[in-house]
């Protein structure tokens, strides 16, 4: 089986850059997911890590460490718009697990 | 591009009734998924269905069966609905085709189903 553990709040100001972390405890693990959910929206995928390390895609990076157990995600010159739940999955066989999600609220 | 689609977007129940919601997807993804979100709780695997004709079990099955009509379709059915039934339902479909692949999902807008 897979768990996963993230905050469930973070807050931050407009123009910041925020982290939300997310730690898995998992058999069989083969990456790291993340996907953001708007109210009363559909999730929709961010980023995948496989391999340890950093990957950036515009304002939004993904870290993970496999030894760690650990992964992250970094929002850059943080917007209004960015004011959603941030979930981590882990994936394995077919089938990612999803963390509770983590709500991000951007203050101006 | 439709991607995902479900219906219905809501719907109201009475304890016992029955009802299939119905999922289809244009992106001609092997893998579909149907998930429960439950506030505080995240995304939940109900069932999957890796290719069409298979289907299996996923974290809480209990109380729903699923067809995988063809490629396109994967229906969710409730036979006898309870209250703890009530929650928002999201089918996903990804192109997720060996044991160690995890390609994105994509995820249709949800049904939002009430049972009375």
């Amino acid at each position: 089986g897979q768990s996963l553990e993230q905050p469930s709040e973070v807050t931050a100001v407009e123009g910041a850059i925020v982290q939300i972390n997310c730690t898995y405890q998992t058999s069989g693990f083969y990456g790291l997911s993340w996907y953001q959910q708007h109210d009363g929206g559909a999730p929709t995928f961010l980023s995948y890590n496989a391999l340890d390390g950093l990957e950036e895609t515009g304002r939004f990076s993904s870290f993970l460490s496999r030894s760690d157990s650990y992964g992250y995600l970094l929002l850059q010159e943080l917007q209004m718009k960015d004011s959603a739940s941030y979930f981590c999955a882990a994936g394995g066989s077919y089938i990612p697990t999803f963390g509770r999600g983590t709500s991000l609220i951007v203050h101006p | 591009n439709a991607g995902v689609t479900q219906t219905p977007k809501f719907q109201v129940l009475k304890t016992g009734q029955s009802m299939t919601l119905q999922c289809a997807q244009d992106m001609n993804h092997n893998s579909m998924y149907w998930y429960r979100q439950d506030p505080g709780m995240g995304l939940r695997l109900i069932y999957y269905s890796a290719s069409e004709g298979t289907t299996d079990k996923g974290e809480v099955p209990n109380g729903y069966n699923v067809s995988r009509l063809n490629k396109r379709e994967f229906s969710l059915r409730l036979e006898s609905a309870a209250p703890s039934q009530t929650s928002v339902y999201f089918c996903a479909s990804s192109e997720a085709n060996s044991l160690y692949s995890n390609q994105p999902q994509h995820f249709g807008d949800g049904t939002r189903l009430s049972i009375l």
